[in-house]
Protein backbone atom coordinates (compact mmCIF):
# COMPACT_ATOMS: atom_id res chain seq x y z
CA UNK A 1 0.00 0.00 0.00
CA UNK A 2 1.45 3.58 -1.16
CA UNK A 3 1.02 6.61 1.37
CA UNK A 4 2.25 9.97 1.44
CA UNK A 5 1.48 12.63 4.02
CA UNK A 6 2.74 15.89 4.29
CA UNK A 7 4.37 17.52 7.15
CA UNK A 8 5.62 21.10 8.11
CA UNK A 9 4.31 24.58 9.91
CA UNK A 10 0.95 25.30 9.18
CA UNK A 11 1.66 29.04 9.67
CA UNK A 12 4.22 31.14 8.49
CA UNK A 13 5.44 34.76 8.57
CA UNK A 14 5.52 37.00 5.15
CA UNK A 15 9.08 36.70 4.10
CA UNK A 16 9.79 33.93 5.75
CA UNK A 17 11.08 30.48 4.55
CA UNK A 18 8.56 26.91 4.41
CA UNK A 19 9.88 23.71 4.97
CA UNK A 20 7.60 21.28 3.92
CA UNK A 21 8.40 17.05 4.26
CA UNK A 22 6.43 14.39 1.99
CA UNK A 23 7.30 11.28 4.18
CA UNK A 24 5.96 8.05 1.97
CA UNK A 25 5.63 4.13 2.33
CA UNK A 26 5.04 1.32 -0.31
CA UNK A 27 7.47 2.66 -2.74
CA UNK A 28 11.27 3.90 -3.22
CA UNK A 29 12.79 6.86 -4.95
CA UNK A 30 15.94 4.80 -5.92
CA UNK A 31 13.62 2.68 -8.14
CA UNK A 32 13.74 3.41 -11.67
CA UNK A 33 10.94 5.49 -12.81
CA UNK A 34 9.67 6.73 -9.53
CA UNK A 35 8.93 10.43 -9.22
CA UNK A 36 7.21 12.58 -6.31
CA UNK A 37 5.76 16.22 -6.73
CA UNK A 38 4.42 18.81 -5.03
CA UNK A 39 1.55 20.86 -6.14
CA UNK A 40 -0.82 23.39 -4.14
CA UNK A 41 -3.98 24.79 -4.06
CA UNK A 42 -5.18 27.84 -2.39
CA UNK A 43 -8.48 28.19 -0.83
CA UNK A 44 -11.37 28.05 -3.48
CA UNK A 45 -9.10 27.79 -6.49
CA UNK A 46 -7.88 25.60 -8.83
CA UNK A 47 -4.67 23.60 -8.43
CA UNK A 48 -0.76 24.79 -9.21
CA UNK A 49 1.78 22.37 -10.22
CA UNK A 50 5.27 23.46 -8.18
CA UNK A 51 7.63 20.84 -8.35
CA UNK A 52 9.17 17.34 -9.24
CA UNK A 53 12.10 15.21 -8.17
CA UNK A 54 12.83 11.79 -9.60
CA UNK A 55 14.57 8.60 -8.89
CA UNK A 56 17.70 10.08 -10.43
CA UNK A 57 17.57 13.28 -8.80
CA UNK A 58 16.66 15.34 -11.81
CA UNK A 59 14.09 18.11 -11.05
CA UNK A 60 11.61 20.08 -12.41
CA UNK A 61 9.85 23.09 -11.33
CA UNK A 62 7.29 25.66 -11.82
CA UNK A 63 8.92 28.56 -14.62
CA UNK A 64 6.59 31.21 -12.62
CA UNK A 65 8.49 29.79 -9.01
CA UNK A 66 11.17 28.46 -9.77
CA UNK A 67 13.76 31.42 -7.92
CA UNK A 68 12.19 30.52 -4.90
CA UNK A 69 11.68 26.87 -4.97
CA UNK A 70 14.14 23.63 -3.99
CA UNK A 71 13.03 20.34 -3.80
CA UNK A 72 15.42 17.27 -2.93
CA UNK A 73 15.10 13.79 -1.49
CA UNK A 74 16.16 11.79 1.38
CA UNK A 75 15.97 8.39 -0.34
CA UNK A 76 17.46 6.67 3.24
CA UNK A 77 14.65 7.85 4.92
CA UNK A 78 11.19 7.93 2.10
CA UNK A 79 11.19 11.48 2.27
CA UNK A 80 11.08 15.02 -0.54
CA UNK A 81 11.46 18.20 1.12
CA UNK A 82 10.24 21.01 -0.56
CA UNK A 83 11.36 24.57 0.68
CA UNK A 84 9.89 27.77 -0.92
CA UNK A 85 11.57 31.40 -0.10
CA UNK A 86 10.42 34.88 0.85
CA UNK A 87 7.06 33.62 1.92
CA UNK A 88 3.37 35.80 0.72
CA UNK A 89 0.38 35.88 2.10
CA UNK A 90 -0.71 34.67 -1.88
CA UNK A 91 1.06 31.26 -0.80
CA UNK A 92 -1.50 30.22 1.51
CA UNK A 93 -2.47 27.26 0.14
CA UNK A 94 -3.23 23.39 0.80
CA UNK A 95 0.32 21.97 -0.23
CA UNK A 96 -0.31 18.32 -1.50
CA UNK A 97 2.63 15.86 -2.40
CA UNK A 98 2.02 13.35 -4.49
CA UNK A 99 3.79 10.27 -6.45
CA UNK A 100 3.91 10.39 -10.20
CA UNK A 101 2.40 7.56 -12.25
CA UNK A 102 4.45 5.16 -13.69
CA UNK A 103 5.86 4.54 -16.34
CA UNK A 104 7.09 8.10 -16.62
CA UNK A 105 6.45 8.76 -19.95
CA UNK A 106 2.52 9.79 -18.48
CA UNK A 107 3.16 12.89 -16.76
CA UNK A 108 -0.02 12.23 -13.73
CA UNK A 109 -0.03 11.85 -10.36
CA UNK A 110 -1.73 8.76 -9.09
CA UNK A 111 -1.19 8.35 -5.44
CA UNK A 112 -1.98 11.96 -3.24
CA UNK A 113 -1.10 12.49 0.72
CA UNK A 114 -3.84 14.54 2.21
CA UNK A 115 -2.45 17.69 1.83
CA UNK A 116 -1.17 20.00 4.38
CA UNK A 117 -3.19 24.13 4.88
CA UNK A 118 -0.13 26.62 5.35
CA UNK A 119 -1.23 29.91 6.04
CA UNK A 120 0.89 32.97 5.59
CA UNK A 121 -0.02 35.69 7.60
CA UNK A 122 1.81 38.50 10.23
CA UNK B 1 3.83 27.96 -21.25
CA UNK B 2 0.76 26.17 -22.43
CA UNK B 3 -2.39 27.50 -21.06
CA UNK B 4 -5.75 24.95 -20.61
CA UNK B 5 -9.06 25.74 -20.64
CA UNK B 6 -11.88 23.92 -19.12
CA UNK B 7 -15.36 24.75 -19.76
CA UNK B 8 -18.17 24.57 -18.75
CA UNK B 9 -17.07 26.59 -15.47
CA UNK B 10 -20.38 24.68 -13.79
CA UNK B 11 -22.27 22.09 -14.88
CA UNK B 12 -25.78 21.41 -13.35
CA UNK B 13 -27.68 18.27 -13.89
CA UNK B 14 -29.36 15.09 -12.04
CA UNK B 15 -28.03 11.47 -11.26
CA UNK B 16 -28.45 9.50 -14.23
CA UNK B 17 -27.52 11.71 -16.60
CA UNK B 18 -24.38 11.95 -18.91
CA UNK B 19 -21.98 14.69 -17.73
CA UNK B 20 -19.43 16.21 -20.85
CA UNK B 21 -16.24 17.80 -19.40
CA UNK B 22 -13.90 20.01 -21.96
CA UNK B 23 -10.42 20.58 -21.75
CA UNK B 24 -8.83 23.03 -24.32
CA UNK B 25 -4.80 23.66 -24.38
CA UNK B 26 -3.45 26.65 -25.93
CA UNK B 27 -1.21 24.76 -28.66
CA UNK B 28 -1.35 21.11 -29.88
CA UNK B 29 0.25 18.67 -26.87
CA UNK B 30 0.83 15.11 -26.92
CA UNK B 31 -2.10 12.97 -25.97
CA UNK B 32 0.07 10.88 -23.12
CA UNK B 33 0.39 14.29 -21.44
CA UNK B 34 -3.16 14.59 -21.13
CA UNK B 35 -5.32 13.89 -17.58
CA UNK B 36 -7.89 13.88 -15.92
CA UNK B 37 -8.78 14.44 -11.85
CA UNK B 38 -11.93 14.67 -9.65
CA UNK B 39 -11.40 16.63 -6.01
CA UNK B 40 -14.24 16.28 -3.56
CA UNK B 41 -14.57 19.09 -0.82
CA UNK B 42 -11.97 18.39 1.64
CA UNK B 43 -10.32 15.49 -0.49
CA UNK B 44 -7.06 15.43 -2.45
CA UNK B 45 -7.68 14.96 -5.99
CA UNK B 46 -7.53 11.48 -7.31
CA UNK B 47 -6.62 10.47 -10.62
CA UNK B 48 -9.08 9.18 -13.79
CA UNK B 49 -7.80 9.13 -16.58
CA UNK B 50 -4.11 9.38 -17.61
CA UNK B 51 -2.53 9.73 -21.39
CA UNK B 52 -6.05 11.09 -22.63
CA UNK B 53 -7.89 8.18 -22.76
CA UNK B 54 -6.43 5.68 -20.47
CA UNK B 55 -8.64 4.75 -17.01
CA UNK B 56 -6.73 4.94 -14.18
CA UNK B 57 -6.70 1.43 -11.49
CA UNK B 58 -10.08 0.98 -9.88
CA UNK B 59 -12.13 3.90 -12.03
CA UNK B 60 -15.44 2.72 -13.06
CA UNK B 61 -15.92 2.67 -16.97
CA UNK B 62 -18.67 5.34 -16.65
CA UNK B 63 -15.64 7.68 -16.66
CA UNK B 64 -14.14 8.24 -20.43
CA UNK B 65 -11.99 10.47 -22.15
CA UNK B 66 -11.15 11.10 -25.38
CA UNK B 67 -9.70 13.52 -27.46
CA UNK B 68 -6.23 14.66 -29.28
CA UNK B 69 -4.67 18.20 -30.59
CA UNK B 70 -5.68 20.78 -28.62
CA UNK B 71 -9.58 19.27 -27.74
CA UNK B 72 -9.90 16.94 -24.60
CA UNK B 73 -13.11 15.61 -23.14
CA UNK B 74 -14.11 14.09 -20.18
CA UNK B 75 -17.27 11.88 -20.34
CA UNK B 76 -19.12 10.31 -17.45
CA UNK B 77 -21.83 8.34 -18.84
CA UNK B 78 -24.59 7.81 -16.31
CA UNK B 79 -23.62 10.07 -13.46
CA UNK B 80 -23.97 8.58 -9.72
CA UNK B 81 -24.67 10.91 -6.52
CA UNK B 82 -21.07 10.29 -5.86
CA UNK B 83 -19.38 11.83 -9.52
CA UNK B 84 -20.64 15.39 -7.74
CA UNK B 85 -17.33 17.07 -7.37
CA UNK B 86 -14.76 19.70 -9.24
CA UNK B 87 -12.73 18.29 -11.80
CA UNK B 88 -9.62 19.08 -13.34
CA UNK B 89 -7.89 18.16 -16.25
CA UNK B 90 -3.94 18.44 -16.44
CA UNK B 91 -1.22 18.92 -19.13
CA UNK B 92 2.10 17.84 -17.25
CA UNK B 93 2.84 21.05 -15.14
CA UNK B 94 -0.29 22.37 -15.80
CA UNK B 95 -3.80 21.90 -14.95
CA UNK B 96 -6.74 23.30 -15.65
CA UNK B 97 -8.98 26.19 -13.85
CA UNK B 98 -11.58 23.30 -13.24
CA UNK B 99 -15.13 22.51 -14.21
CA UNK B 100 -17.75 21.86 -10.66
CA UNK B 101 -20.14 19.53 -11.91
CA UNK B 102 -22.97 19.49 -9.45
CA UNK B 103 -26.96 19.17 -8.76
Amino acid sequence: QITLKESGPTLVKPTQTLTLTCTFSGFSLSTTGVGVGWIRQPPGKALEWLALIYYNDDKRYSPSLKSRLTITKDTSNNQVVLTMTNMDPVDTATYYCAQRLQPLLYPAFDNWGQGTLVTVSS
Amino acid sequence: EIVLTQSPGTLSLSPGERATLSCRASQSISSSYLAWYQQKPGQAPRLLIYAASSRATGIPDRFSGSGSGTDFTLTISRLEPEDFAVYYCQQDSTFGPGTKVDI
